[in-house]
Order: C-alpha cells, then structure tokens, then sequence
C-alpha cells in the first residue's frame, strides 16, 4: 500500500533544531520528488521545500533558506526535513507530501506536530 | 503568486457547493485541491484542474479558466464539510503555492 508514515510529534527549545522522518513505503522511492508543508495552528498551508530523491537535489521556500536542510536516505526510503535556529512561530504541523507533475501531490504524510516552547 | 479564497461557503445539503481559487490567468496553470478534515492530514480531491484520484467520489469535480479555478461538490453531504485549498506550481519562481483556504460549512 503506498504511505508516507512520519515520525512522531516533537517538543524543542528556542534555538534548538529539529528533524522530521517521513518513510515511504509501497512505491519507488527514488522516481518521485518529496515536498515539505507545514501548518501552524489554526492557519492554512505553507510549502516549505522539495527534494529529489534521486539526486538529493533540493529548493526551499525563500523565507526558510538557511534554516531548513532537506535531505534523504535511499536504502531506507526515507526523507528527513531539519530546521534550526528553532522559533516559537515555528509551532505547527509539518507534512510531507509525495510530487507529481506541475506541483501536483498525490500522498500526504499523516504529519508531524513540531512545538517550539521554553 | 497569490491565490485567493473565499474564507467561508455554506451549503445545504443536497445541494451544490461551488469554491473558487482566484489568480492572474490561473487559466494557464494547472489547479489541485485538497481536502482537510479537522485534525487529519489534507487529502487530494482533484488534480490537474479536473482529474478526480481513485476513490475520490465522482460527486466532486473541478474547472479552471481565466482567472478563476473552481471546485465544485454536487449533492453535498455532511461529509464533505471540512477546509478546501487550492494549490499551484509558481513557474516563475519555483514554488507551490497554496490558496487561503474555504472552511465548508453544510448546514
């Protein structure tokens, strides 16, 4: 069946970084690119990323450059989206979201809830 | 690139519920919908403007021209209330970009 099965919620310091696991399973890892969305509480979407897991190639959104590392492991299916220098507007749900075509998602992750607090 | 939604739609049900997604000749991009239920990841109800993912009831459908993207839910049912956002590839600056979202109310 294929999924996207994230790892679980996460509770971090100010200043702190964080890494997010997102395992695929049901499909060939390699042939599709991985997007990053993240929701903070009562608001709407926010795209953050993709990489190429094929190439390890990546972008981010311009507002997150510098603080966000998207990489991946191939012999484990998995992706992994870390960002540092943790703030408490980082607060919220990060998804990761299987690409298709012309910015198309056809899979989500269930989600990862991320909360920044001192 | 903005996308802009309206924040709230009420429909009753049975009824036709239509949400639009607007933007500078959003036309000539293709359109993707998701749906979010409170408290659960989004879902893809269409994609490339009109195509629905298997499983996805045939009683959801989408339309994109001009200015305007549209996704439109026929015989609406409790069910379907939940939060729809709209979702573009910004060519110009290689990004996806997401509408505001439309909170679904069914009366």
């Amino acid at each position: 069946q294929v999924q996207l099965v994230q790892s679980g919620a996460e509770v971090k310091k100010p200043g702190a970084s964080v890494k997010v696991s997102c395992e695929a399973s049901g499909f060939t890892f390699t042939a599709y690119y991985m997007h990053w969305v993240r929701q903070a509480p009562g608001q709407g979407l926010e795209w953050l990323g993709w990489i190429n897991p094929y190439s390890g190639g990546t972008d981010s959104a311009q507002n997150l450059q510098g603080r966000v590392s998207m990489t991946r492991d191939t012999s484990i299916s998995t992706a992994f989206m870390e960002l540092s220098s943790l703030r408490s507007d980082d607060t919220a749900v990060y998804y990761c979201a299987r690409g298709r075509e012309e910015g198309a998602f056809d899979i989500w992750g269930q989600g990862t809830m991320v909360t920044v607090s001192s | 690139y903005v996308l802009t939604q309206p924040p709230s739609v009420s429909v009753a049900p049975g009824k036709t519920a239509r949400i639009t997604c607007g933007g500078n000749n959003i036309g000539s991009k293709s359109v993707h919908w998701n749906q979010q239920k409170p408290g659960q990841a989004p879902v893809v109800v269409i994609y490339y403007n009109s195509d629905r993912p298997s499983g996805i009831p045939e009683r959801f459908s989408g339309s994109n021209s001009g200015n305007t993207a549209t996704l439109t839910i026929s015989r609406v049912e409790a069910g379907d209330g939940a939060d729809y956002y709209c979702q573009v590839w910004d060519s110009n600056n290689d990004l996806v970009v997401f509408g505001g979202g439309t909170k679904l109310t069914v009366l």
